[in-house]
């Protein structure tokens, strides 16, 4: 079983749709944990970072559930620009050699 | 903009030649890594840095070596490069004051052993 768990998709979407990707970790001692966009051919980007009480960046929404271990991203009104692949990212400590990258979620809105 | 630049950015080389890339930050970051991305396995960690001269191992380290002289520069080096180290190989910091344990990648550097 993998440390970090995500479902590749495909999603594909209609814009303006609303859209949640799960991420489950199997380490208990995970401290930190991220979302980072990638799209095609490029390196992934910061998305947000995801905090225990959960938080809301414009229309999108990260949540943390220690007790069942996973983080959700939830986008609301999907833009065409939205399309990427989104990487969850769990982190045991301040050196990144302790982190975990999932393999990502692709997600394709279409108009 | 984080102030990671890679070079080169695309190379195309024949197996059994030595290749290195570079990755130079700007912004005082104490770790680096480089990581590698190919379809269906996501971004692998290859080797990073904790400091000069301080290096270890990532998950798929067999084939390269690095090297961290100074803080700003981490070289990877591919010793006798294979057509299986074909892949997109990226740069990325973490460990600043201003921004903590979060991870900031290079544009990537395309190589290809033919």
């Amino acid at each position: 079983r993998k440390e970090v768990e995500q479902d590749p998709g495909p999603f594909n979407v209609p814009e303006g749709a609303t859209v949640a990707f799960n991420c489950t970790y199997s380490n208990s001692a995970s401290q930190s944990f991220f979302w980072y966009r990638q799209d095609c051919r490029k390196e992934p980007k910061l998305l947000m970072s995801v905090y225990s009480s959960g938080n809301e960046d414009g229309r999108f929404t990260a949540q943390l559930n220690r007790a069942s271990q996973y983080i959700s991203l939830l986008i609301r009104d999907s833009k065409l620009s939205d399309s990427a692949t989104y990487l969850c990212v769990v982190a045991r400590g301040a050196n990144a050699g302790k982190s975990t990258f999932g393999d990502g979620t692709t997600l394709t809105v279409k108009p | 903009d984080a102030g990671i630049t890679q070079s080169p950015r695309h190379k195309v080389t024949e197996t059994g030649t030595p290749v290195t890339l570079r990755c130079h930050q700007t912004e005082n970051h104490r770790y680096m890594y480089w990581y590698r991305q190919d379809p269906g396995h996501g971004l692998r960690l290859i080797h990073y840095s904790y400091g000069v001269k301080d290096t270890d191992k990532g998950e798929v380290s067999d084939g390269y070596s690095v090297s961290r002289s100074k803080t700003e520069d981490f070289l990877l080096t591919l010793e006798s490069a294979t057509s299986s180290q074909t892949s997109v190989y990226f740069c990325a910091i973490s460990g600043s004051a201003v921004s903590g344990n979060t991870i900031y990648f290079g544009e990537g550097s395309w190589l290809t052993v033919v």
